[in-house]
Formats: structure tokens, C-alpha cells, sequence
């Protein structure tokens, strides 16, 4: 299960509070994703970024940051504008520039707020 | 923008039966179809994939099947066993793109 990493497993933070989630990758990918896993919705996209110090906007990205300094490394903040915050947060990642690949999933993180 | 829609959203079988998983998506665009494989508290992870030049891919029990004209493309997993109990996802993405838009889900259960 090596290969992408996400920390912590389980995090749990009171309303009103940001909060970040941790993304890292030792794939050599240029391209990194954070989705939002609801039961019954399938994985939604959040943010991506194909290259460092540049990502575009998925398509629930409100209430959400990231940042892309490193090659290895995605962190995804949850900030208090997030209305509905509680869910499963999976980072990927693939390689870019080929014809289009598999994405590599971490263990995901399970956020709770109350 | 892509839709994907996949049906059913649940599905039981008895060991050894056949199941099959069906998706359809909106943009004639997208030409790369992946399956991934989720079970309990685990990480997706692909299982098999098809591009828009073929019709269809087989790998042992799996096979998946692609019709460009409908725009539907169907999992198919043969003599099912427990551990073929999970959630499988399809998606689409065009290719040379980055986005992949994922179904809903379908959760399988073998019944032994």
C-alpha cells in the first residue's frame, strides 16, 4: 500500500474550526487530486493540480483550499465556509502527459465535525 | 460538462453466477473508461480499464465492454466469488485530460 499517503486516518474538529488534511506522494506523479466520498454519490472532485504551483478548481470546490508547493506533496484545507464538511477525503495521483492513466488512491481520511 | 449514471445501485448473487454493472456517460468526448474496485474502509484501486478503439477488454473473471454509439459501458464479472463483494465505480474521462468523472456506485454482494 505504499506509494501515496494520507494523514491523519480519522480527524474529528468542531464546527467554525479549518482544518487540513494531509496528501503525500512518492510516485514521481505530476498530477494529484482531492475527492469527496459521500455514500450513494460516488467520489465528487474537489481540487487538481497537474503540475506545481498550479491547480484548477473541480467541480465541489467551495469551501475548500489547496496548496501545490512540492512535487510530493497536496494538502487539502476544510475551512469553516464548508457547509456540509463531515465525509471520506481521498487524495490521488497519475502521472501526466500520457494518454490518460490510472489514478493511485491513498487510504483516505474520515473528517467529522461537529 | 460529463455525466456518468450507473446502474444498478445495489446487486446480490449467489457464488458462481455472473454479475454485470452498467454505466452510461454524456460526453461523446471521453474516450478512457475505468473500473475501480472499493471494498470496506479501503482505498479504490483500478481493476480494469478500456480505451474508445477497442470494444472489449477481458482479464480472467473481468471483462468490460464499450459501446461508443450509446455511450453505455458495462463491467462483467464472471463465476463471482466472496471476495468480489464491494463497491465498484466507473468513471470517464477524455483523453489527454485529467479529469475523471466517477458514477455513483454499485455495491455488490456475493451471497455463499
Amino acid at each position: 500500500d505504499g506509494g501515496i499517503t494520507q494523514s491523519p486516518k480519522y480527524l474529528f474538529r468542531k464546527e467554525g474550526q479549518n482544518v487540513t488534511l494531509s496528501c503525500e506522494q512518492n510516485l514521481n506523479h505530476d498530477a494529484m487530486y482531492w475527492y469527496r466520498q459521500d455514500p450513494g454519490q460516488g467520489l465528487r472532485l474537489i481540487y487538481y493540480s497537474q503540475i506545481v504551483n498550479d491547480f484548477q478548481k473541480g467541480d465541489i470546490a467551495e469551501g475548500y483550499s489547496v496548496s501545490r508547493e512540492k512535487k510530493e506533496s497536496f494538502p487539502l484545507t476544510v475551512t469553516s465556509a464548508q457547509k456540509n464538511p463531515t465525509a471520506f477525503y481521498l487524495c490521488a495521483s497519475s502521472i501526466e502527459g500520457n494518454p490518460a492513466g490510472e489514478q493511485y488512491f491513498g487510504p483516505g481520511t474520515r473528517l467529522t465535525v461537529t | 460538462g460529463e455525466n456518468v449514471e450507473q446502474h444498478p445501485s445495489t446487486l446480490s448473487v449467489q457464488e458462481g453466477d455472473s454479475a454485470v454493472i452498467k454505466c452510461t456517460y454524456s460526453d461523446s468526448a471521453s474516450n478512457y473508461f475505468p473500473w475501480y474496485k472499493q471494498e470496506l474502509g479501503k482505498r479504490p484501486q483500478l481493476i480494469i480499464d478500456i480505451r474508445s478503439n477497442v470494444g472489449e477488454k477481458k482479464d480472467q473473471r473481468i471483462a468490460v465492454t464499450l459501446n461508443k454509439t450509446a455511450k453505455h459501458f458495462s463491467l462483467h464479472i464472471t463465476e463471482t466469488q466472496p471476495e468480489d463483494s464491494a463497491v465498484y465505480f466507473c468513471a470517464a474521462r477524455q483523453e489527454y485530460g485529467n479529469k475523471l468523472v466517477f458514477g455513483a456506485g454499485t455495491i455488490l454482494r456475493v451471497k455463499s
